[in-house]
């Protein structure tokens, strides 16, 4: 069965920090990689993608994925309060027409 | 343009009762998904649609889970004799181009399903 795990939190990080956000995953199959947000009550909205080893960045966020380790994570730089939220870790086969494996999602929550 | 969309976006329902709940994804998203997600939990796959043809419905949690997209548009999911642990936010998702590794999913706004 395809797992993906991530730590439920929460992670209190001091505003203007950097956050981390880990993710790991049992298929060595995956191809493509997701960090989406979700507000309390609200539907996931994507962050980032990647599918190659190495960093991707994007504005204050940074995603990271090693594909020997299967572990991905993203890197939130100078921590905002309306970062607060939770963060699901989401993984797919080699193409869209697959559905996404979630994690249960990390709940951050950013201090002013 | 237009997202996703979904309705109703809260549903309480009496334990025993049907109930059916529509999205409407972007216009040309070929792809549809359902998830469900149930509190403090990512959400899971329910089923996929290609068009009209429904490829994967592995994850139907019972025989009274049914979801059809009959002209390859919107898509209605149904929920036969509502359970207590149907209760959960369903998320409808649509991609446009299934084929590309980095094509993602656009969720909808989800509908709040409290079965009492």
């Amino acid at each position: 069965q395809k797992e993906v795990e991530q730590n439920s939190g929460p992670l209190s990080v001091p505003e203007g920090a950097i956050a981390s956000l880990n993710c790991t995953y049992s298929d060595r199959g995956s191809q493509s990689f997701f960090w989406y947000r979700q507000y309390s009550g609200k539907s996931p909205e994507l962050i980032m993608f990647i599918y190659s080893n190495g960093d991707k960045e994007d504005g204050r966020f940074t995603a990271q994925l090693n594909k020997a380790s299967q572990y991905v994570s993203l890197l939130i730089r100078d921590s905002q309060p309306s970062d607060s939220a939770t963060y699901l870790c989401a993984v797919r086969g080699p193409s869209g027409n697959t559905p996404l494996v979630f994690g249960k999602g990390t709940r951050l929550s950013v201090i002013a | 343009g237009a997202g996703v969309s979904q309705s109703p976006r809260y549903k309480v329902a009496k334990r025993g009762q049907d109930v059916a709940l529509r999205c409407d994804p972007i216009s040309g998203h070929v792809s549809l998904f359902w998830y469900q997600q149930a509190l403090g939990q990512g959400p899971e796959f329910l089923t996929y649609f290609q068009n009209e043809a429904q490829l994967d419905k592995s994850g139907l949690p019972s025989d009274r889970f049914f979801a059809e997209r009959p002209e390859g548009s919107v898509s209605t999911l149904k929920i036969q004799r509502t359970q207590q642990e149907d209760s959960a936010v369903y998320l409808c998702a649509s991609t446009l181009n299934q084929w590309l590794k980095r094509e993602t999913q656009y969720f909808g706004p989800g509908t709040r399903l409290l079965v009492l």
